[in-house]
């Protein structure tokens, strides 16, 4: 059974740092890009993040460009999103979750999702 | 970014009822299109993906169609459960970008 079991987060002041991570088991880890997804209250999803199994490619939201990091351990079969110079903006739950499919079948899609953390940006 | 807009924003159905949900790109992506069912304080879970093919484990009375640019999710014959919000997600460019959402209220 694939797991994904978040945790970090929490109530942070703007210009602070916190670090997400998401422990994965039941599947090949090394052999899946991972994504970081977040939902602000009340608002829809936002993707955030992506890093490839290799960790060679890893895209990141015009959003969070140049403030967040993610990064993974596949050893551990561990992600990671570590937030610096938070803003108030980026008050969200914060979902991992993996890839599925490919883009020359049916494209890809985010198949199994963590339950979520809650990061909370505030003076 | 490929922006997606959802149709409608909100909708009230009742048990048994069908309805579609529309998703309309605002440039072609082909099949590259994907919807999510989130219920409250829950972490989405993928209902279809490329256009029109269902998830594993999803009912069959959740269809999704269209290409191009504009997509429909149905569904018939309203459960119960299947009072939440969806989402449509574009993979065809990055950023992967998503509808605003509807939210699928009992009538």
């Amino acid at each position: 059974e694939v797991q994904l079991v978040q945790s970090g987060g929490g109530l942070v002041k703007p210009g602070g740092s916190l670090r997400l991570s998401c422990a994965a088991s039941g599947f090949i880890f090394k052999t899946y890009t991972m994504n970081w997804v977040r939902q602000a209250p009340g608002k829809g999803l936002e993707w955030v993040a992506s890093i490839i199994g290799s960790s060679t490619d890893i895209s990141y939201a015009a959003s969070v460009k140049g403030r967040f990091t993610v990064s993974r351990d596949n050893a551990k079969q561990s992600l990671d999103l570590q937030m610096d110079t938070l803003r108030v903006e980026d008050t969200a739950v914060y979902y991992c979750a993996t890839d599925g499919g490919s883009f020359d079948a049916s494209g890809f899609y985010l198949e199994f999702w963590g339950q979520g953390t809650l990061v909370s940006v505030s003076s | 970014d490929i922006q997606l807009t959802q149709s409608p924003s909100s909708l009230s159905a009742r048990v048994g009822d069908r309805v579609d949900i529309t998703c309309r790109a605002s440039q072609r992506i082909y099949f590259y299109i994907n919807w999510y069912q989130q219920k409250s304080g829950k972490a989405p879970r993928l209902l279809i993906y490329g256009a029109s093919t269902l998830q594993s484990g999803v009912p069959s009375r959740f269809r999704g169609s269209g290409s191009g640019t504009d997509f429909t999710l149905t569904i018939a014959n309203l459960e119960p459960e299947d009072f939440a919000t969806y989402y449509c997600q574009q993979s065809f460019s990055p950023p992967r970008t998503f509808g605003q959402g509807t939210r699928l209220e009992t009538k």
